[in-house]
């Protein structure tokens, strides 16, 4: 079975600092991994997404994920965080057993942006 | 209208009612799913239609029954609900139901039942 594990639901940094939200996940496959993002009173985003070419990947707003088989993290990071990047982040991981499409989501962390 | 678009955005039901929600996906899609976002749990896959065919029903209680008229088209019927079913319930598109493909979602429904 898969799995994703947020470590952190909220996290707090202030504006222009690093953010760096954390991922672990559990497949007994090679995983394809998913962020997504979700402003307030709307639906999920897709941010980046890891389907087993470049281990570095880059996303939309200036966010980034390293896929790190040794340490089963996909841990998502920005440079300089933005007053607008304040929402909550979810790491997902594709149940590849049914070939449903099914994305399998961590419980999610809230990123909140100080000025 | 673009992407996926859910109506209404907020429901509130009564245990004895009937109602439902609809979901319109405008890209093309040949993949559909419901999900249930509730407070404090993830994000749960609750049904997948792929060229309006039912390909997964995650364990949902009859009193949400689905239905997919068409590639564009999902709706989540409704009926004798609980409290605990308030949540919520976003409605996805994808073009295939690969593991790869990204899921694009609508801004959700919130359903309060009392």
């Amino acid at each position: 079975a898969q799995s994703v594990t947020q470590l952190g639901s909220h996290v707090s940094v202030s504006e222009g600092a690093l953010v760096l939200l954390r991922c672990n996940y559990s497949s007994s496959v090679p995983p394809y991994l998913f962020w997504y993002v979700q402003y307030p009173n709307q639906g999920l985003q897709l941010l980046l997404k890891y389907t087993s070419a470049a281990t570095l990947v880059k996303g939309i707003n200036g966010f980034e994920a390293e896929f790190k088989k040794s340490e089963t993290s996909f841990h998502l990071t920005k440079p300089s965080a933005h007053m607008s990047d304040a929402a909550e982040y979810f790491c997902a991981v594709s149940d590849q057993s049914g070939n449903t499409g099914k994305l399998i989501f961590g419980q999610g962390t809230t990123l909140q942006v100080k000025p | 209208e673009t992407g996926v678009t859910q109506t209404p955005r907020h429901l509130v039901m009564g245990m004895t009612n009937k109602k439902s929600l609809k979901c319109e996906q405008h890209l093309g899609h040949n993949a559909m799913y419901w999900y249930k976002q509730s407070a404090k749990k993830p994000l749960e896959l609750m049904f997948v239609y792929s060229l309006e065919e039912r390909v997964e029903n995650n364990s949902v209680p009859s009193r949400f029954s689905p239905e997919c008229p068409n590639s564009s088209h999902l709706f989540l019927h409704l009926h004798t609900l609980q409290p605990e079913d308030s949540a919520l319930y976003l409605c996805a598109s994808s073009w295939g139901q690969g593991s790869t493909d990204t899921q694009y979602f609508g801004p959700g429904t919130r359903l309060t039942v009392l």
